[in-house]
């Protein structure tokens, strides 16, 4: 099974500021990454697949990079809607499917 | 409006069985790969089963055996049968579509609630 493991726990970051975001695969995943976005109550939304491609509607203040085993997601504005947590997923070899434990980024 | 819909979730006793359901629109889940995620109260994100639009399905260590999940083409909704189920089991349960490129998930519901308890 490969283990997603996000850096760090908590971010706390002013708004107009930029966030990064680390998450990093016990093994390679290649590119079949994604990330996402779940604010309090509601269901998880899908922000970036393929490391790097936005997915649809998704602002380009949003942007995600790495391959093989070291990932990034960059926020690079935080607006106040951008306050959630965010989780990372790997879908290169599965099954399972694995996500990172979550980042929850908080306004400083 | 492309949308999928969870509902059939409740409290049941330890050992108990429920079926969720996943109705879907604006899409067929008979041609998307479709999936369960969970999550447990307070908890990150467990992926649980998935299913192929070939039918073959693929379930997590910790469901296997005991859930299965299923289609019915004609009402265009997704099942997820959980049988012998444990507290562990108590999370929410989201019904998810695969994305085009890879598994990825595009398109989530708003979750279905299960609790297990005595």
């Amino acid at each position: 099974e490969i283990v997603m493991t996000q850096s760090p726990d908590t971010l706390s970051v002013y708004p107009g500021e930029r966030a990064t975001l680390s998450c990093r695969a016990s093994q390679s995943v290649s590119n079949n990454l994604a990330w996402y976005q779940q604010k309090p109550g509601q269901a998880p939304r899908l922000l970036i697949y393929g490391a790097s491609t936005r997915a649809t509607g998704i602002p380009a203040r949003f942007s995600g990079s790495g391959s093989g085993t070291e990932f990034t997601l960059t926020i690079s504005s935080l607006q106040s809607e951008d306050f959630a947590v965010y989780y990372c997923q790997q879908y290169d070899d599965w099954p399972p499917i694995t996500f990172g434990q979550g980042t929850r980024l908080e306004i400083k | 409006e492309v949308q999928v819909v969870e509902s059939g979730g409740g409290l049941v006793q330890p050992g108990g069985s429920l079926r969720l359901s996943c109705s879907a629109s604006g899409f067929s889940v008979s041609i998307k790969y479709m999936s369960w995620v969970r999550q447990a109260p307070g908890r990150g994100l467990e992926w649980v089963s998935l299913i192929y639009s070939g039918g073959r399905t693929y379930y997590a260590d910790s469901v296997k055996g005991r859930f299965t999940i299923s289609r019915h083409t004609s009402k265009n909704t997704l099942y997820l049968q959980l049988n012998s189920l444990r507290p562990e089991d108590t999370a929410v349960y989201y019904c998810a579509r695969v994305h085009d490129y890879g598994c990825a998930f595009d398109l989530w519901g708003q979750g279905t609630v299960v609790t297990v308890s005595s």
